[in-house]
């Protein structure tokens, strides 16, 4: 079965630390696709990064990194030196391609909210 | 670009009462997605349309549920008759369809519909 697992339910830090949220994922299939969505007080989820299962690299953008581990079915987000503007909740989900190469619906974890306190 | 709108932003109505909630998917977005996320639970994957056809309405909680997409623009959900545990956060997404295309596009989410059945 697919099922992805966000264990920190919120997360609270002053502004400038760096804080990392952990996502890890389950599924059968080989290949699938990771995302992280933002979603900010005003209600919408903002998309942040799409990875597909035979990439492992890592990606910064800006503040923001991915660390992507296969063996240990994880996908962690970290944001460094942390903004009050970063505060929100943060989904991880992973979505399975079927044959004919769509995407699959997203299955999401329960989200972390992080407060960045100034 | 519009992004994906949804109307209404929030609707209370009683048990029993019928509501439609409305989304207009990005322009030339063909695949749409509903999701729902009750209080303190995952969003959940409703169903999804490729144009006009339902893809996959595995998600959709039982009959009370309908939705639709007329001539492939924007859809509509429909309950009827609402329930109390039908409470929740309404999303609706969209994305590009390219059959084949590698990497997929990411699905591009809706501020929500608030629905409230008291």
């Amino acid at each position: 079965a697919q099922k992805v697992t966000q264990a920190q339910t919120e997360i609270s830090v002053v502004e400038k630390e760096d804080v990392t949220l952990d996502c890890v994922y389950e599924t059968r299939d080989t290949t699938y696709y990771l995302f992280w969505y933002k979603q900010p007080p005003s209600g919408e989820l903002v998309f942040l990064i799409r990875r597909n299962s035979f990439d492992e690299q890592n990606e910064i953008s800006g503040r923001y990194s991915w660390n992507f581990q296969k063996s240990t079915s994880s996908f962690n987000f970290t944001i460094t030196a942390s903004q009050v503007v970063d505060s929100a909740v943060y989904f991880c989900a992973l979505s399975e391609v079927d044959y004919g190469g769509s995407q699959g619906n997203l299955i999401f974890g329960k989200g972390t909210k992080l407060s960045v306190k100034p | 670009e519009a992004g994906v709108t949804q109307f209404p932003s929030h609707s209370v109505i009683e048990k029993g009462q019928t509501v439609t909630l409305r989304c207009d998917p990005i322009s030339g977005h063909d695949n749409l997605y509903w999701y729902r996320r009750v209080m303190g639970k995952e969003i959940k994957f409703l169903l999804h349309f490729v144009k006009e056809s339902k893809q996959d309405e595995s998600g959709m909680p039982n009959n009370r549920f309908l939705a639709e997409r007329t001539g492939g623009t924007y859809s509509t959900l429909k309950v009827q008759p609402a329930e109390l545990e039908d409470s929740g956060v309404y999303f609706c997404a969209s994305s590009h369809r390219d059959r084949g295309r590698i990497p997929l596009d990411e699905q591009y989410f809706g501020p929500g519909t608030r629905l409230t059945v008291t």
